[in-house]
């Protein structure tokens, strides 16, 4: 079965540090690139960036540039998202999902983050 | 960066009505790189029609897609009670270019 499958959900506070996964199974993990798709609670749905995980390229939206990191590793075919410092307003649903033709046709579940005090 | 703008914001229909949402784009989509989306409560995004008018793997035939340049429509002939949901259209300019819109809920009148 061809699947992504995310990290459980997060409860953090403000300044520490997260590292969220997503890993494919049942297709070439590393021939697809990995788009980072964020959604804030009761909104819509924010493109962050994406990563090919054959070769780690990595566009990061303007939006978010600076304020979060893509990586991956094709060796067991993972991809992560991870902040140095989390804020308040990172508080948010999470999802990864696999790039084809222009447009996202596989997703994973979701990691719910939560930061707070 | 291309802006996406989707019309009307909630759209209230009846099971068995037509839905037609709009996505009006700031500048012209190249190639027609435009995607729609249905997400409910709950569930993560599903990919519905990819390049403007293609329909994704499994979607029903009372889904289609139409629309060039900065104009493009989401029609829904006959609604059944699991269209019910949220619809977002999302444009391709690059990799480093990709925006979704706000969302169409489509909600039961």
């Amino acid at each position: 079965e061809v699947l992504l499958v995310q990290s459980g959900a997060e409860v953090k506070k403000p300044g520490e540090s997260l590292k969220l996964s997503c890993k494919g199974s049942g297709y070439s993990f590393s021939n697809h690139w990995i788009g980072w798709v964020r959604q804030m609670p009761g909104k819509g749905l924010e493109w962050m960036g994406i990563i090919y995980p054959g070769d780690s390229d990595t566009r990061y939206s303007p939006s978010f540039q600076g304020q979060v990191t893509f990586s991956a590793d094709k060796s067991i075919n993972t991809a992560y998202l991870q902040w140095s410092s989390l804020k308040a307003s990172d508080t948010a649903m999470y999802y990864c999902a696999r790039h084809t033709h222009s447009s996202f046709d596989l997703w994973g579940r979701g990691t719910l983050v939560t930061v707070s005090s | 960066e291309i802006v996406l703008t989707q019309s009307p914001g909630t759209l209230s229909l009846s099971p068995g009505e037509r839905a037609t949402l709009s996505c009006r784009a700031s500048q012209s989509v190249s190639s027609n790189y435009l995607a729609w989306y249905q997400q409910k409560p709950g569930q993560a995004p599903r990919l519905l029609i990819y390049a403007a008018s293609s329909r994704a793997t499994g979607i029903p035939d009372r889904f289609s897609g139409s629309g060039s340049g900065t104009d493009f429509t989401l029609t829904i002939s006959r609604l059944e009670p699991e269209d019910f949901a949220v619809y977002y259209c999302q444009q391709y300019g690059s990799l480093s270019l990709l925006t979704f819109g706000g969302g169409t809920k489509v909600e039961i009148k």
